[in-house]
């Protein structure tokens, strides 16, 4: 099946400092969504990314998506402890949109 | 601002037993869906639902577990016979209204503890 990996891991970065969590797939996407989670909540929607090139911004994030629609990175702008949380990406695979794929997942933890 | 809705936020049951978690997606939408994430573990798509049936399932969606939109608003996942594999947080979404957007909004999860 197809896997979406997420990178990295885990991240610890300076309150005010710029961070980039990438996300992988083998085969080309119909459609990548991002996701926030606070440890054991729900996820909250940040951006959906569909068309090769694409690239949106909300507040400080900027998500990109390539060319070839198979990696996508997240970048945050002057980082503040409100942007610690767990960041998922999520694939459409079929273009429906009704069955998302989600990578491991970035622990994103801002010291202040 | 509209959001998905679920009860209740934890459940603790006895192996064997039925559990039905509720939900209640966002009142214009048209698709809801179930997604488990076993603690430490990845987000998994259990289920898709539309027009009162079964749009798609995964391989974890196997005969123990059932969807039901009873009444106008709710939906509900029902486990027949817990496991303990079943522990999981259980995640309920929804999406598409009429102007067709694709993105899928999700509930704040019932945490599922089997003993």
């Amino acid at each position: 099946s197809q896997e979406l990996e997420q990178s990295p891991q885990s991240l610890i970065v300076q309150e005010g400092k710029n961070l980039t969590i990438n996300c992988t797939s083998s085969k080309t996407l119909y459609g990548l969504y991002w996701y926030k989670q606070k440890y054991g909540e729900g996820l909250i929607f940040l951006m959906m990314l569909q068309k090769g090139g694409e690239e949106k911004s909300h507040e400080k994030i900027t998500a990109k998506l390539d060319e070839k629609k198979q990696q996508s990175s997240l970048h945050i702008t002057a980082s503040q402890p409100s942007h610690a949380g767990i960041y998922l990406c999520g694939a459409d695979r079929s273009g429906s949109a009704r069955q998302l794929t989600f990578g491991s997942g970035t622990q994103l933890t801002v010291l202040p | 601002e509209p959001e998905v809705t679920q009860t209740p936020s934890h459940q603790v049951t006895q192996m064997g037993q039925e559990v039905i978690l509720r939900c209640v997606p966002i009142s214009n939408h048209l698709y809801f869906y179930w997604y488990r994430q076993i603690l430490g573990q990845k987000v998994e798509f259990l289920v898709s639902f539309y027009n009162n049936e079964i749009s798609e399932k995964s391989e974890i969606f196997d005969d123990q577990f059932s969807v039901e939109r009873p009444d106008g608003s709710n939906f509900t996942l029902k486990i027949r016979s817990t496991k303990l594999e079943d522990s999981a947080m259980y995640f309920c979404a929804s999406s598409v209204d009429v102007a067709g957007g694709k993105t899928q909004y999700f509930g704040p999860g019932t945490r599922l503890l089997v003993l």
